[in-house]
């Protein structure tokens, strides 16, 4: 079975532009969460996915938004880059809430 | 929100020695998961124990939910058990939060 798929790797973008990530989850699996990983502020949630609906919403400014898709797939957003957006963006999918989370490898995004 | 400590901090280890690393939380939990992350980033899930104790070759965890800490094991360590140890809890369907994490080196 594939794991969990993330896109891009690796993404270089300018202050103030947009950018995309997408997760394609192990099949079967409904519900897919965001998180961003700093060296200084660690592994935080950005948002959790379940059958298409927003469940949970971590504490990001309105910049960062995302989406889940009929067959389970999701993107996230991020508008107005700023410069302490780079991070790794890591997508975890799961059966349904509160189960086993399975990881990505994670989206590095450097922001200049 | 709930609170996450994991202890210790850093590990150095000579390669087949033992290890008990420590993660407390500040409120009753319905999820808690160990996740080992390499050198590569990769997020690796080792246990999903939200009470009670679980094993799966040389690592074991045991969560005591009513006093709200977790414990993760590994024997005979090997130097690919190299990297950062999370836990992660979560509380009546909010958000998951993530412990510092604990970097361990094991040495050949």
């Amino acid at each position: 079975k594939a794991g969990v798929t993330q896109t891009p790797r690796y993404l270089i973008k300018t202050r103030g532009q947009q950018v995309t990530l997408s997760c394609s989850p192990i099949s079967g699996h409904r519900s897919v969460s965001w998180y961003q990983q700093t060296p200084g502020q660690g592994l935080q949630f950005l948002f959790e996915y379940f059958s298409e609906t927003q469940r949970n919403k971590g504490n990001f400014p309105g910049r960062f938004s995302g989406r889940q898709f009929s067959n389970s797939r999701s993107e996230m957003n991020v508008s107005t880059l700023e410069l302490g957006d780079s991070a790794l963006y890591l997508c975890a999918s799961s059966l349904e809430p509160l189960a086993a989370l399975h990881f990505g490898n994670g989206t590095r995004l450097t922001v200049t | 929100g709930i609170q996450v400590e994991q202890s210790p901090p850093d590990l150095i280890l000579q390669e087949g020695a033992n290890s008990t690393l420590r993660c407390n939380f500040s409120d009753s939990v319905n999820n808690l998961q160990w996740f080992h992350q390499n050198p590569w980033g990769q997020l690796i899930n080792l246990f999903y124990i939200p009470s009670g104790t679980k094993q799966n070759g040389r690592l074991s965890a045991t969560t005591v939910a009513t006093e709200r800490y977790s414990l993760l094991y590994i024997s005979s360590s090997q130097t690919t058990d190299s990297g950062v140890y999370f836990c992660a809890v979560e509380r009546n369907n909010n958000d998951m939060r993530f412990g510092a994490g604990t970097r361990l080196t094991v040495k050949p």
